[in-house]
């Protein structure tokens, strides 16, 4: 049974440019979250999406976008990239069953730097 | 807005021995879960443990429990027999159910060290 899947694994940008995500949630999973996750800091949530739309969403520029395709993958879009969007970008996936709070698998991550 | 504390920055703990890392959290509602992730240099975020805030029981994983304290809102996190595999950045997160939120809302972290 697969896991949570990111790629890539580690990205190089500089400022201004911008850059696309990927991620494949756990078999049977139908939503997927974002988090940033800056160095020391605990993850910090950026939306989640849930067929095809984005169902929430965390205190993140426009330039942060997303989409869900309908075998439930996912893309984070960040455009006009700047020094401080240099982080760990972690993808989950979850059921999304109303009424409850399922937990959220977690993929291993991509390390974006910014320069 | 919830928030989620972790007042203990680094911890350490002798192989084998027990250790105990805080958690404490704000929060109105009376209806919610807590969870503890470990994140190993890895960076896979991996789940512990998880609470439902109905649930008078401490949850129990293995070697792992928590202690609940909902009048208090705290939740720390008992690792006993603690192994050199348990070392690694520990997150206690919150989320609420239904279709008010469902995102996880993380503490700083408390890195684990385990001496041999």
């Amino acid at each position: 049974d697969a896991g949570v899947t990111q790629s890539p694994t580690h990205l190089i940008k500089t400022r201004g440019q911008q850059v696309t995500l990927r991620c494949s949630p756990k078999s049977g999973h139908d939503t997927v979250s974002w988090y940033q996750q800056a160095l020391g800091q605990g993850p910090q949530f950026i939306f989640q999406y849930y067929e095809e739309e984005e169902r929430q969403r965390g205190n993140f520029p426009d330039r942060f976008s997303g989409h869900q395709f309908p075998n439930y993958s996912s893309e984070l879009n960040v455009n006009a990239l700047w020094l401080g969007d240099s982080a760990l970008y972690l993808c989950a996936s979850s059921l999304g069953l109303a009424g409850v709070a399922e937990t959220q698998y977690f993929g291993p991550g991509t390390r974006l730097l910014v320069l | 807005a919830q928030t989620v504390t972790q007042s203990q920055p680094e911890m350490s703990v002798q192989e084998a021995e027990t250790v105990t890392l805080s958690c404490t959290y704000d929060t109105s509602e009376s209806d919610y879960y807590l969870f503890w992730y470990k994140q190993p240099p890895s960076r896979q975020m991996i789940l512990v443990i998880r609470q439902e805030a109905y649930k008078q029981q401490n949850a129990t994983e293995n070697r792992f429990s928590v202690n609940f304290q909902k009048a208090a809102k705290s939740f720390s996190l008992k690792i006993s027999d603690s192994q050199l595999g348990d070392a690694a950045m520990y997150f206690c997160a919150y989320t609420l159910p239904g279709a008010g939120s469902y995102q996880l809302t993380f503490g700083k972290g408390t890195k684990l060290s385990v001496i041999p």
